[in-house]
């Protein structure tokens, strides 16, 4: 079975700290994604990486970056957290198929709270 | 930008009936469509996926249909059980890295 784990389930931070949000999964899976989901909007993609230190803007990249060092570990960074990014984060991963028809694999979310 | 529209209201049904959730979109047709079932607190799941060219896909008791002329995928559960209660997100791929997903239609089925 395919494990997506988060670092974190739930998240406290205040406004202007630096936030890091991991994300690691065990399937040798090639694409990783983190999506942000708040009621109302569905999820919305921030960042996608198909490869190990390859990152792209998804539709909502302001106010985030990426890391991909490692196959298995995609990082979410809020350089400097504000109220509006308080929303649950979703990661990601998926198998880069040659027929495009790539099931994503989903982690549990992380809640993030930003005071 | 494309927009998904799934029903925000839950969609309330007895034990037994067929479920059918709704997803519409516009502008143009994904190359593919998915279904993701997702509980409180947890991750989306994958359910079905239904390529542009098709029509219908089924597993199990669910089915999914397609059809890109009404811009419309319609996702039923036949035989439904309180353990289907979930809230049911469409998903569609564009190309590369471009998967847009609607909000979700919350299902309750009622014993």
């Amino acid at each position: 079975d395919v494990k997506v784990t988060q670092s974190s389930r739930y998240l406290v931070k205040r406004t202007g700290e630096k936030v890091f949000l991991e994300c690691v999964q065990d399937m040798d899976h090639e694409n990783m994604f983190w999506y942000r989901q708040d009621p109302g909007l569905g999820l919305r993609l921030i960042y996608f990486s198909y490869d190990v230190k390859m990152k792209e803007k998804g539709d909502i990249p302001e106010g985030y970056s990426v890391s991909r060092e490692k196959k298995e570990r995609f990082s979410l960074i809020l350089e400097s957290a504000s109220t509006n990014q308080t929303s649950m984060y979703l990661c990601a991963s998926s198998l880069r198929s040659g027929s495009g028809a790539d099931t994503q694999y989903f982690g549990p979310g992380t809640r993030l709270t930003v005071l | 930008s494309q927009k998904i529209e799934q029903n925000s209201e839950a969609l309330n049904i007895q034990e037994g009936k067929t479920a059918t959730l709704t997803c519409n979109y516009t502008n143009y047709s994904p190359a593919y469509l998915q279904w993701y079932r997702q509980d409180p607190g947890r991750g989306p799941v994958f359910l079905l996926l239904i390529r542009e060219n098709e029509k219908e896909k089924r597993k199990e008791r669910l089915k999914v249909t397609f059809d890109t002329t009404l811009k419309q995928s319609l996702f039923h559960i036949t035989a439904s059980q309180p353990a289907d209660s979930a809230t049911y997100l469409c998903a569609l791929r564009y190309n590369f890295n471009k998967f847009y997903f609607g909000s979700g239609t919350k299902l309750n089925v009622k014993p």
